[in-house]
């Protein structure tokens, strides 16, 4: 299976601030078949890009994704309040359909 | 407005069993694919099993084949999820989540999912 690698750990940014989010995949992605998601304490995921750079139906023109085959980026281009939360990448090129293990973004 | 809640999740003794559902609202339930997603306390995501719209393609994750079984009822717009054989690792949020039309793909929907905890 496909294995995701997500850097930082965590990332201490100040609101304003610009946040890039890395996922590595251990093979190809095929297609870049590749989504992101937010998910804020105590809430559920929610999709935020797929196709590596495709913003899913209400997300800000702020969040954006780009990268093919086995490297991806999440850019938040300036944080807002309700943008500190963990984002988890995701593969749907091959199955089993495989999660990163996230990214926390927390406030410095 | 598309709605996913699940329900059905609770304490559990280790070989035990739990059936979880989820129903759905604001979308056709029958030309979609759905999931079941689950996240242990703390954890990150992953991925348990995939419905197709009509039920004739089923797929499970490696760690809960053999013992767990998803179903539908497209008439009633619900989905569920038979946990046999439960352990203490399966102790998560579980959450459904819609598929995109034809296709295991990404996830565009989710519930606020059900905790299952499996202690003795």
């Amino acid at each position: 299976e496909i294995v995701l690698t997500q850097s930082p750990g965590t990332l201490s940014l100040s609101p304003g601030e610009r946040a890039t989010l890395s996922c590595r995949a251990s093979q190809s992605v095929s297609s870049n078949y590749l989504a992101w998601y937010q998910q804020r304490p105590g809430q559920a995921p929610r999709l935020l890009i797929y196709g590596a750079s495709s913003r899913a139906t209400g997300i800000p023109d702020r969040f954006s994704g780009s990268g093919s085959v086995t490297d991806f980026t999440l850019t938040i281009s300036r944080l807002e309040p309700e943008d500190f939360a963990v984002y988890y990448c995701q593969q749907y090129g091959d199955s089993p359909r495989t999660f990163g293990l996230g990214t926390k973004v927390e406030i410095k | 407005e598309v709605h996913l809640v699940e329900s059905g999740g609770g304490l559990v003794q280790p070989g035990g069993s739990l059936r979880l559902s989820c129903a759905a609202s604001g979308f056709t339930f029958r030309s979609y694919g759905m999931n079941w997603v689950r996240q242990a306390p703390g954890k990150g995501l992953e991925w348990v099993s995939f419905i197709s719209s009509s039920s004739d393609v089923i797929y499970y994750a490696d760690s809960v084949k053999g013992r767990f079984t998803i179903s539908r009822d497209n008439a009633r717009n619900s989905l569920f999820l038979q946990m046999n054989s439960l352990r203490d690792d399966d102790s998560a949020v579980y959450y459904c989540a819609r598929d995109q039309p034809g296709s295991c793909y990404y996830f565009d929907y989710w519930g606020q999912g059900t905790l299952l905890t499996v202690s003795s």
